[in-house]
């Protein structure tokens, strides 16, 4: 069973970059999956912001897409969100989660999530 | 505004059946995209409740189920039970966004 943990700073000032790692065990990073990140202000619901692949390929929610960078570091079994220019409401508990299905990767669902890292936006 | 609606709250007494809706567009489950619903807790991470439209995943009572047809989806829990009060959301993909995409939740409180 594979298990993903959020870390990163819980506080960011508006206008800097968010940065978090999502460290995955029970697994490896190089499988067949997609990596995502969700996100979930706080009394809302969830926003997907993309997604990466073993081999680096990357998508990305088009809301977010001139803001997020998406990497990932096989090595040490990880993968990272950087969202620049953050604003009050970037404000949210950040999720990692694995993209995971065989066939059409349209049918993919998100079956495996960490436990969440709360990122506030204050100055 | 989400791209999949559901309904804010739905409610129910222990025993009784329930359904949520999920209802989006030809870009996504009218487009022959699966859908899967979550299960979330309070204060926990979303947990897949079922994937690929009707399907659970080992450890998912057979209580929940689901369906769709054309461009909805629904979840539908029978015999409920307290533990069940949590928030379900309902995810699929969207070729207009060229990603996936979520409903805007649903709260259901048992009673």
């Amino acid at each position: 069973q594979v298990q993903l943990q959020e870390s990163g700073p819980g506080l960011v000032r508006p206008s800097g970059t968010l940065s978090l790692t999502c460290t995955v065990s029970g697994g490896s990073i190089s499988s067949t999956n997609w990596w995502s990140w969700v996100r979930q202000p706080p009394g809302k619901g969830l926003e997907w912001i993309g997604e990466i692949y073993r081999r680096g390929t990357t998508n990305y929610n088009p809301s977010l897409k001139s803001r997020v960078t998406i990497s990932i570091d096989t090595s040490k079994n990880q993968f990272s969100l950087k969202l620049s220019s953050v604003t009050a409401a970037d404000t949210a508990v950040y999720y990692c989660a694995r993209l995971y299905g065989s066939g059409d990767y349209n049918k993919k669902r998100f079956d495996s999530w960490g436990q969440g890292a709360l990122v506030t936006v204050s100055s | 505004q989400s791209v999949l609606t559901q309904p804010p709250s739905v409610s129910g007494a222990p025993g009784q059946r329930v359904t949520i809706s999920c209802t989006g567009s030809n870009y996504n489950i009218g487009a022959g995209y699966d859908v899967h619903w979550y299960q979330q807790l309070p204060g926990t991470a979303p947990k897949l409740l079922i994937y690929g439209n009707s399907n659970r995943p080992s450890g998912v009572p057979d209580r929940f189920s689901g369906s769709k047809s054309g461009t909805s989806a629904s979840l539908a829990i029978t015999g409920l039970q307290a533990e069940d009060e949590a928030d379900y959301y309902c995810q699929s993909y969207d070729s207009s966004l060229s990603g996936w995409i979520f409903g805007g939740g649903t709260k259901l409180t048992v009673l």
